[in-house]
């Protein structure tokens, strides 16, 4: 089984608005990242988890917040996002950090920010 | 400075036609090599990979081997479906820490 899950499918928030997306992945990987989709462009890396620590944090906004609860959970808190935050967030997962190892994907979030 | 490259799309097709999408990188050493598909509406999905040199992947039809002596990893696939129109995506493992560099991804669309 090689699937990670992601909740919800998408989601339409205001500016002032708090809201998380869940990703969730039972393979027993060490590894899971948040990842931005713009339209038509290929993703970008935010975050990097590794053994439930925040090992990359790539220069993303503190409107961002990143939590891994435990090893098979990973969220993103979100507040006080700008329109030009709507975009399809990605998760994925692998066996561990770096090497050879392949990324899982989830099928995303559809985020619009109003 | 590193980089993966990838044609331009769109590229359009008749069904049972050949496919090739070109992708180069340049790294420092030999970095793991991956093709991901996305389908419409749809998150990434692993295609195939090579983790050296030489080493072909192959998945569903689709095969792309990766060629040190000139940095590429091109995929082809013999006969395409119009099930294979998506977006594909060529990337490297960048260093220790798991980033993949992905290139700007190439549109395919088959007509029947």
């Amino acid at each position: 089984d090689t699937e990670v899950t992601q909740t919800p499918k998408h989601l339409v928030m205001g500016m002032t608005n708090k809201k998380s997306l869940k990703c969730e992945q039972h393979m027993g990987h060490r590894a899971m990242y948040w990842y931005k989709q713009k339209a038509k462009k290929p993703p970008e890396l935010m975050f990097v988890y590794s053994y439930e620590k925040l090992s990359i944090n790539e220069s993303v906004p503190s409107r961002f917040s990143p939590e891994c609860p435990n090893s098979s959970l990973l969220n993103l808190h979100l507040h006080a996002l700008q329109p030009e935050d709507s975009a399809l967030y990605l998760c994925a997962s692998s066996q561990e950090r770096g090497g050879p190892d392949t990324q899982y994907f989830g099928p995303g979030t559809r985020l619009t920010v109003l | 400075g590193n980089s993966v490259t990838q044609m331009e799309g769109p590229v359009t097709l008749s069904e049972e036609a050949f496919l090739t999408i070109n992708c180069t990188y340049t790294a420092t050493g030999y970095p793991s090599l991956f093709w991901y598909v996305q389908y419409p509406g749809e998150g990434l999905q692993l295609l195939l990979k090579a983790t050296k040199a030489d080493d072909k992947g192959s998945n569903k039809g689709f095969e792309a081997t990766y060629r040190k002596e000139t940095t590429s990893f091109h995929l082809e696939k013999g006969s395409v479906q119009v099930s294979d129109s998506a977006v594909y995506f060529c990337a490297r493992l960048t260093d220790s820490w798991g980033k993949l560099q992905f290139g700007a991804g190439t549109q395919v669309v088959v007509t029947p």
